[in-house]
């Protein structure tokens, strides 16, 4: 039963591949979010969707592109990979006026 | 730009002490939120308090906010082994996404 879930949970991968990370949230909530998590441990918001609309998109180069085909799912596609891209990336719901963010485990992506 | 710093960067004590986390943000806030992250895992809601409320608890956490000062603490009173994580404080950002500090590691030693 689980609330937010990510798939998958480790990805390697070449430099110049792209690939996609799947979320999944089963809470009913209407706002979903990307997070990456570098080697520092600093966590900074990439994307953010209420009910299937962009909100925000905090500056992140446009070889990453999320995709929300309901607001039970937001996935996260990444063209191009570059050895930058190497961090934890959570997914994480809420609903707007209610208390927290339920996280996803993380995938760890390494780009070799 | 990065909302949240916590004081100090780890923090390592015995079981049984207590811990206390400082945060400090820069601009207003709605509320602020602690957060916990055990090595390797997602992070899990410890807490939320709004801006009108000056302090919460909830089982062995106590926060304490002090808008003026824009700084919240987080306090877990008898540390148990099982509190070694990171905490994270989050300030709202836009109202539509959270703005995390860098964390405090926190080592908790039988």
């Amino acid at each position: 039963d689980t609330a937010v879930s990510q798939t998958p949970k480790y990805l390697v991968t070449q430099m110049g591949n792209d690939k996609s990370i799947k979320c999944e949230q089963n809470l009913g909530h209407d706002t979903m979010y990307w997070y990456k998590q570098d080697s520092k441990k600093f966590l900074k918001i990439m994307f953010s969707y209420n009910n299937k609309e962009l909100i925000i998109n905090e500056t992140v180069p446009n070889r990453f592109s999320p995709k929300s085909p309901d607001k039970a799912h937001l996935n996260l596609h990444i063209n191009s990979l570059e050895l930058g891209d190497s961090a934890v990336y959570f997914c994480a719901s809420s609903q707007i006026g209610t208390a927290g963010y339920t996280f996803g485990s993380g995938t760890r992506l390494t780009v070799v | 730009s990065q909302q949240g710093e916590e004081d100090p960067q780890a923090l390592s004590i015995q079981e049984g002490e207590n811990a206390t986390m400082n945060c400090s943000y820069k601009t207003s806030i709605n509320n602020l939120q602690w957060y916990r992250q055990n090595s390797g895992r997602g992070l899990v809601h410890l807490i939320l308090i709004r801006s009108n409320e000056r302090e919460k608890h909830s089982g062995r956490l106590r926060v304490t906010l002090d808008t003026s000062k824009k700084s919240s603490s987080l306090l877990i009173t008898a540390s148990r082994a099982a509190d070694t994580a990171s905490y994270f404080c989050a300030t709202d950002l836009y109202g539509y996404a959270l703005n995390f500090g860098k964390g405090t590691s926190l080592l908790v030693t039988p």
